[in-house]
């Protein structure tokens, strides 16, 4: 079945830790996204990239880092940079002129 | 800038009555809507989509929308609301040739039985 794929489902972070969310897609889609959502707060974009070996900032993209190394794969690293990572992260992908898919997520705790 | 206003942030609605979600945007060129849905904890499904042409959409689920321009308004509406429609609805406007998605705050539905 074509998809998004993100794991893990659930992530603790302790203080000062780099982690890593992973999301890939089958859906040979080209561009890919990456939401944080809290709550009352809607979805807000991280980074986006359209192509392999590019991605621009979205609107929080402060303490975070990408890679688009293969088409299929958009993996975000939290770094400890953040000082409020605890959210619900949301991974997207779409081609030009269509929807955006979404995966089921990662939940993100600081602990 | 592009924006999303979904006015409503919890609504609740008797099983059985009819419902109507709002959603305003702000965008300078001809907008991409949508409508999602997303039960808790889980990722956002495509409810319906509007690109151009019929401005009343229909979509999954029984829901409707309908684009009106001169209100820059794209309402989501239900006929009959079954229990299982209870979840958050997110509006969203596809902008810069869909190089970025804009969401609204989103409004959770209660159904009472």
């Amino acid at each position: 079945d074509g998809g998004i794929t993100q794991s893990p489902k659930y992530l603790f972070r302790k203080e000062g830790q780099n982690v890593t969310l992973s999301c890939e897609q089958n859906l040979n889609h080209d561009a890919m996204y990456w939401y944080r959502q809290d709550p009352g707060q809607g979805l807000r974009l991280i980074y986006y990239s359209q192509i392999v070996n590019d991605f621009q900032k979205g609107d929080i993209a402060e303490g975070y880092s990408v890679s688009r190394e293969k088409k299929e794969s958009f993996p975000l690293t939290v770094t400890s940079a953040q000082k409020n990572p605890t959210a619900f992260y949301l991974c997207a992908s779409s081609n030009v002129n269509t929807e955006a898919f979404f995966g089921q997520g990662t939940r993100l705790t600081v602990v | 800038a592009q924006s999303v206003t979904q006015p409503d942030i919890h609504i609740t609605v008797s099983e059985g009555a009819s419902l109507e979600l709002r959603c305003n945007y702000s965008y300078g060129a001809t907008p991409y809507l949508f409508w999602y849905v997303q039960s808790p904890g889980q990722g956002l499904q495509l409810l319906l989509k509007y690109f151009s042409g019929d401005t009343l959409v229909q979509g999954i689920k029984g829901f409707e929308a309908e684009f009106k321009r001169s209100q820059s308004s794209f309402n989501l509406r239900k006929p009959s609301v079954h229990w299982s429609d209870a979840a958050e609805y997110f509006c969203a406007v596809g902008a810069d040739n869909f190089n970025k998605f804009y969401f609204g705050s989103g409004t959770k539905l209660n159904v009472k039985p």
